[in-house]
Formats: C-alpha cells, structure tokens, sequence
C-alpha cells in the first residue's frame, strides 16, 4: 500500500515567519493530496487540497506544491499567526484508500 | 453543505463487551465511508473502506472478525468493536465522500472515544 512520510514532526516559528511541511508518498498511482489541520480532541479540517494534475494551488496565506515525478508535496504558511498552531497531516489518495503522514506540531510563538 | 455526525462521542466500557460507533453523513448521500484510528498525538490510520451494499476493504493487519463494518444505507455506516479490550481504546474517526461536491473531498466526523476498562 501507500507510504506517506511527513517533516519535521515537530515545528515552531516567530509570529510572522513561514512555516513549511513536507510529504513524500511511494504510490505513483495516489492522485489527491489533501492537508488537513486538527486542533486538540478536534477532527481534522481540510485545509487546501490539490490534484495530480495541477503543480501549485494558493489559497491566501496556504499553499501546496506537488511534485510528482519526485513524489513529494509541500504546505507553505506564510505570516504564521498563533491561531495556527495546530497538528497538520498530509494525505495521499488513489481516490480508494486514504493514508495519512506522521503529523506536524506546529507551534507559532507570539 | 456537508455534515458528518458520530455517535457516541466517548463510550466506555468493560473488556470482552461489544461497542458500537455510529457514522452518519446528514446532508449528502456516501457510497463510501472510511474508518480511521488514531491514537493520542499520532496520525489517522486508515482501517477500513466501506462501500454502500458491499463488504469494507480492510487494510493490512485490521481484524475483520474484530472491527465489523456495516455500511446499510448511502447515510450510515457503522463499526462495531467486539469483545473489546484495553488495547483497543482509541479515538475512532469516520469520514465520507461526497463524489457530488467535490471528488475525493473527506469530510470527517468528530470522533468517537473508546476507553475500554
């Protein structure tokens, strides 16, 4: 099956700075790789998605890069805010089964 | 919108008794519905797929005798947990697709305590 390996596992930035995650995924077959934030005792929230087909989506101050020949995906945050401090989880989906990465702890320090 | 309830929020029970967790999308039809276990500060593992009408798709190492999955209508599927033990205290998440609003979106439910004692 799918393996999907996340970094770091832990992640803490000034107020302001930039926050990157990082995904790998070993099935070349996965074409969906949502992120997802979860807050404590919460269920995860999407928080942008992007496609196979598409290289780079933004939304405000997220975005997502994929890279598929090398199989990696990447979430930025810029001007990080403490309301982002969170655990963030990529996943990867051949549209049938979803896996999801270790996780991030990201803490932004006021 | 797309609203995915579970019921009950936190069981607990006693080892060896059977738990039931209910998984509902309230506004939109599933044909498909994934289980997740998740234990405290770590990620959602995927144990199972379920398919409206048809047998779930269990991953590598989930016991189907053990987590029984019923998914009966396109708005509820339900994992049984039978004779449970302390092992299996976990947090339990389902989440369903919704293939008319966007395809492959997951919407997850809150989650389910199971503290066996």
């Amino acid at each position: 099956g799918e393996n999907v390996e996340q970094h770091p596992s832990t992640l803490s930035v000034q107020e302001g700075d930039s926050a990157v995650i990082k995904c790998t995924y070993s099935d070349s077959a996965s074409n969906y790789f949502p992120w997802y934030k979860q807050e404590l005792g919460k269920r995860p929230q999407l928080i942008i998605d992007i496609r196979s087909n598409v290289g780079e989506k933004k939304d405000q101050r997220i975005a997502v890069t994929l890279n598929k020949t090398a199989k990696h995906f990447s979430l930025h945050i810029t001007e990080t805010q403490p309301e982002d401090s969170a655990v963030y989880f990529c996943a990867a989906s051949t549209g049938n089964q979803f896996y999801f990465g270790t996780g991030t702890s990201l803490t932004v320090i006021p | 919108g797309a609203v995915v309830s579970q019921h009950p929020s936190w069981v607990i029970c006693k080892s060896g008794t059977s738990v039931k967790i209910e998984c509902r999308s309230l506004d939109f039809q599933a044909t498909t519905m994934f289980w997740y276990r998740q234990f405290p500060k770590q990620s959602l593992m995927l144990m199972a797929t379920s398919n409206e009408g048809s047998k779930a798709t269990y991953e590598q190492g989930v016991e189907k005798d053990k987590f029984l999955i019923n998914h009966a209508s396109l708005t509820l599927s339900t994992l049984t947990v039978t004779s449970a033990h302390p092992e299996d205290s976990s947090f339990y998440i389902c989440s369903a697709e919704n293939s008319r609003l966007s395809y492959n979106e997951q919407f997850f439910g809150p989650g389910t305590r199971l503290t066996v004692l």
